[in-house]
């Protein structure tokens, strides 16, 4: 049963335009949501986090948007550069449970 | 300060055997998780182990087994091989293993081939 979901396999978008990256949960226990991006032959890397008593986290170019009455986060990427292009992954974790549920993944790729 | 370390990076292997894998976790961490990632399926989680002891552990057959020892490094091990085992399995560690205390970090993964 997949509890956290990524609708869109695939994202293409130009350099220096805004990338948008969606996310869903159906567990109304996660309160910590996090997005790790991932190039190949490489290990996923931490990428921004939020907590459910905030609805928005900003670190340079990435902010994270929680709205957890739609149990919806997204990821922006302003401006996109060519580095960005990855597999962003979106993932949930709740209290003292010790793991994180992954999304399957939306691959982005920044055109030049 | 090293990364986390996993071996080996690829390997064959055939139905019916078994295999080991290894995970050096962060110098300090002491929590150590494992997760399978196949395509269009993101990252399953298979298990995550604090102080040798493990926590929690996925929704996997009894085939998938691992633990940790007294200095952090764990090994999952997985018998009787199936096809649907191919896999890129990652190693992830920690401070304290929860999400709500400090990110994983993971590994660069194995890349388990079933033939």
């Amino acid at each position: 049963d997949q509890q956290v979901k990524q609708n869109s396999p695939s994202l293409s978008v130009q350099e220096g335009r805004i990338s948008i990256l969606n996310c869903d949960y159906t567990n109304s226990m996660f309160d910590y949501f996090l997005w790790y991006k991932k190039y190949p032959a490489e290990g996923p890397t931490f990428l921004i986090s939020i907590s459910s008593i905030k609805d928005k986290n900003e670190d340079g170019r990435f902010t994270v948007f929680l709205n957890k009455s739609a149990k919806h986060l997204s990821l922006h990427i302003v401006p996109s550069q060519p580095g960005d292009s990855a597999v962003y992954f979106c993932a949930a974790s709740a209290v003292n449970d010790y793991k994180l549920s992954f999304g399957a993944g939306t691959t982005v790729t920044v055109r030049a | 300060k090293a990364g986390v370390t996993q071996t080996p990076r690829y390997l064959i292997k055939t139905r019916g055997q078994q295999v080991t894998l290894s995970c050096s976790p962060i110098s300090g961490h002491r929590s150590v998780s494992w997760y399978q990632q196949t395509p269009g399926q993101g990252l399953q989680f298979l298990f995550e182990y604090f102080s040798e002891t493990q926590r929690n552990k996925g929704n996997f057959p009894g085939r998938f087994s691992g633990r940790q020892f007294s200095n952090s490094r764990s090994e999952m091990n997985v018998s009787t091989l199936e096809l649907g085992d191919s896999a890129l399995y990652l190693c992830a560690s920690s401070s304290s293993g929860g999400a709500h205390t400090g990110e994983l970090f993971f590994g660069e993964g194995s890349r388990l081939t079933v033939l």
